[in-house]
């Protein structure tokens, strides 16, 4: 069975300051999917990215940056200078990369950034 | 291109009393999904429609739930009848499908806040 874990339930930080949200992940399959969702108050998922098992790369878009370590089952993200807008929840999920397809979320973290 | 429509995006109801969601994918997206989100935690998924046929219903309360996607597109999600631990927020989602195909993002309606009193 998929599982994913986001063991920080929720992060405050001070705008500006850099904050990395943690994601491990447990599967049986050797390739899958890896995800990130931002859910802001507003409730709806906003996709951020997707990474596939083979893909090791990290990547970074603007602000955002992902750490992608196979060994350790993890898929780390991180948003460097913070801002007010990035207030949410932002979840990790993952999906077989056949079959079925359903995304299995970890629980979030809720991200607080104050002004 | 139009995102994932829901609707209603509130409702408040009694329990045992019967409700229904709407959803309309992204056009020409032939993957539709149901997930339900308590509050506080991730969404976990109900059901999976490919094209009108059903993929998954393996967490779908088939007593009390059920859903439909006739013509491949619309689909709509009943609850007959509600009870307390159905309030949740129902989110609908959609992804192109293409098989054999390495992208296959699902993208996200703004959800259905059920409240059962």
């Amino acid at each position: 069975a998929q599982k994913v874990t986001q063991a920080q339930t929720e992060i405050s930080v001070v705008e500006k300051e850099d904050v990395t949200l943690d994601c491990v992940y447990e599967t049986r399959d050797t390739t899958y999917y890896l995800f990130w969702y931002k859910q802001p108050p507003s409730g709806e998922l906003v996709f951020l990215i997707r990474r596939n098992s083979f893909d090791e790369q990290n990547e970074i878009s603007g602000r955002y940056s992902w750490n992608f370590q196979k060994s350790t089952s993890s898929f780390n993200f991180t948003i460097t200078a913070s801002q007010v807008v990035d207030s949410a929840v932002y979840f990790c999920a993952l999906s077989e990369a056949t079959g079925r397809r359903a995304l299995t979320f970890g629980s979030g973290t809720r991200l607080q950034v104050q002004p | 291109e139009a995102g994932v429509a829901q609707s209603p995006r509130y409702k408040i109801i009694e329990k045992r009393q019967s409700v229904a969601f709407w959803c309309n994918p992204i056009s020409g997206h032939a993957t539709l999904y149901w997930y339900q989100q308590i509050l506080g935690q991730g969404p976990k998924l109900l059901i999976q429609f490919q094209n009108n046929g059903v993929v998954d219903d393996s967490q779908l309360p088939k007593d009390r739930f059920s859903a439909e996607r006739l013509k491949g597109v619309d689909s709509t999600l009943k609850i007959q009848p509600a009870k307390l631990e159905d309030s949740a927020v129902y989110l609908c989602a959609s992804s192109l499908r293409q098989i054999a195909s390495s992208t296959d993002t699902q993208y996200f309606g703004p959800g259905t806040r059920l409240t059962v009193l």
